[in-house]
């Protein structure tokens, strides 16, 4: 079945600028999950929803990002006033509540540069 | 506050040999543990879990992972590298209500 999809795969933008990234999980997730990547290092945390709500989203690092799940699928994350310290592979992960609930599955992510 | 540390930046054995990527984690009640396999330009894949149950996981590709409580340790093995092993390897620890804390990675570089 498809996996966990993301668009666009990479994004240039201009400082300042804001930009959406999507998210599509695997078809009946209802956990899904957004990280921050920067290079040489592992995964941040940065929101978790279950469902259309934000679960935690204690890993955003200020006002200027936001996500929503307003259908308990896609999801959206939204950063305004982008700045060049935000360019990072932006991942996305969905995980069931069936069995393996449990375990996450990631799409091949974004690659934001600000320039 | 849970946490994962990967001590090793970079691993490098020779074909054939056996690989051990170490992991150790902190977090509070049960752990759940993971580990994740990054090749270049592509997105992390699952390799194998720790929930419950025997301490010795196996997973995909031919890895396990061995889970020792007293040591808070989940050190990824396989008996006999391949040179298509090579790639960058994530250790995560889940904490109860659903947040993934991840490891810095390992480099694992497998030489002919």
């Amino acid at each position: 079945g498809a996996g966990v999809s993301q668009t666009p795969s990479n994004k240039v933008t201009e400082k300042g600028k804001y930009v959406e990234l999507r998210c599509d999980p695997i078809s009946g997730h209802t956990a899904l999950y957004w990280y921050r990547q920067s290079l040489g290092q592992g995964p941040e945390f940065l929101i978790y929803f279950q469902g259309t709500g934000a679960a935690d989203d204690s890993g955003l690092p200020n006002d200027r990002f936001f996500a929503v799940r307003p259908e308990g699928s896609v999801s959206t994350l939204k950063i305004q006033r982008t700045e060049r310290g935000d360019s990072a592979v932006y991942l996305c992960a969905s995980s069931s509540s069936g069995s393996g609930w449990e375990t996450q599955y990631f799409g091949p992510g974004t690659r934001l540069l600000v320039l | 506050a849970q946490s994962v540390a990967q001590p090793e930046d970079q691993v490098n054995v020779a074909e054939g040999n056996p690989l051990t990527v170490k992991c150790t984690y902190s977090v509070s009640g049960n752990p759940y543990l993971f580990w994740y396999v990054q090749y270049p330009n592509r997105g992390l894949q699952f390799l194998l879990k720790y929930i419950t149950g025997d301490n010795l996981v196996k997973g995909s590709y031919g890895f396990e992972a061995e889970f020792n409580k007293s040591q808070t340790s989940f050190h990824l093995k396989k008996p006999s590298a391949l040179v298509s092993d090579s790639a960058l390897y994530f250790c995560a620890v889940r904490d109860s209500w659903g947040k993934f804390q991840f490891g810095a990675g390992t480099q694992v570089v497998v030489t002919p």
